[in-house]
């Protein structure tokens, strides 16, 4: 059974840093892997999409790597800012490709 | 073009009571899914919508959960006899036709029971 751990579960950094989430993952047979943004009381904000044949993909500051052979994942934000704060979800889709698997989250918090 | 919504955004309900749950999918995706999010946790999968049909509902929780999608768009998401510990946000998603498309999320729905 597919399972996904995200460290650390909640992250404080000052304006201006730059950043690195981790998502790991214990079956390495995966297709998708989605990162997510999640504000509070809100729904989920897709990311980034990397497809299973992929290694990375890039969005303006945000950068997503995937390494299937280790079962890793990361989400690197570069000179964050205090819009960035919210919870940051990793998922990846089951073997069947009907549903998503998520992890808990990392809570993103920025100063000014 | 508009996204997914989902209605109500927030439901209180008590102990017992039935509830519906209504999600409007982005026009043209034939994929709809439900997930159920607790506090603190990832969104975890319900159940999975081909066109009409419950192609996956592996993560209903027991048959007081129940959900229709009579013709292949709107979605209705029925809780029998609820209980406290069925309180959670309700999320729905679309993508385009399943399978490795993009999920598109809506804003769910806050269910509380008391």
């Amino acid at each position: 059974k597919q399972e996904v751990t995200q460290i650390p579960a909640a992250l404080s950094v000052p304006e201006g840093e730059n950043l690195v989430l981790n998502c790991s993952f214990t079956d390495s047979a995966i297709y998708n892997l989605q990162w997510f943004r999640q504000d509070p009381g809100k729904g989920l904000t897709s990311l980034l999409l990397i497809q299973s044949s992929q290694r990375e993909q890039t969005s303006g500051r945000l950068n997503a790597s995937l390494d299937k052979s280790s079962g890793r994942s990361t989400l690197y934000i570069a000179a964050s800012q205090p819009g960035d704060s919210a919870t940051y979800l990793c998922a990846l889709e089951n073997q069947a490709g009907t549903a998503l698997i998520f992890g808990k989250g990392t809570t993103l918090s920025v100063s000014s | 073009g508009a996204g997914v919504s989902q209605t109500p955004s927030n439901k209180v309900t008590e102990k017992g009571k039935y509830v519906e749950l209504r999600c409007d999918p982005i026009s043209g995706h034939t994929a709809l899914y439900w997930y159920r999010q607790s506090l603190g946790q990832g969104p975890e999968f319900l159940i999975y919508f081909q066109g009409t049909g419950a192609a996956d509902d592996s993560g209903l929780p027991n048959d007081r959960f129940f959900a229709v999608r009579p013709e292949g768009s709107v979605s209705t998401l029925k809780i029998q006899r609820t209980e406290r510990g069925d309180s959670a946000v309700y999320l729905c998603a679309s993508s385009l036709s399943g399978g490795k498309d993009e999920q598109y999320f809506g804003p769910g729905t806050r269910l509380t029971v008391t």
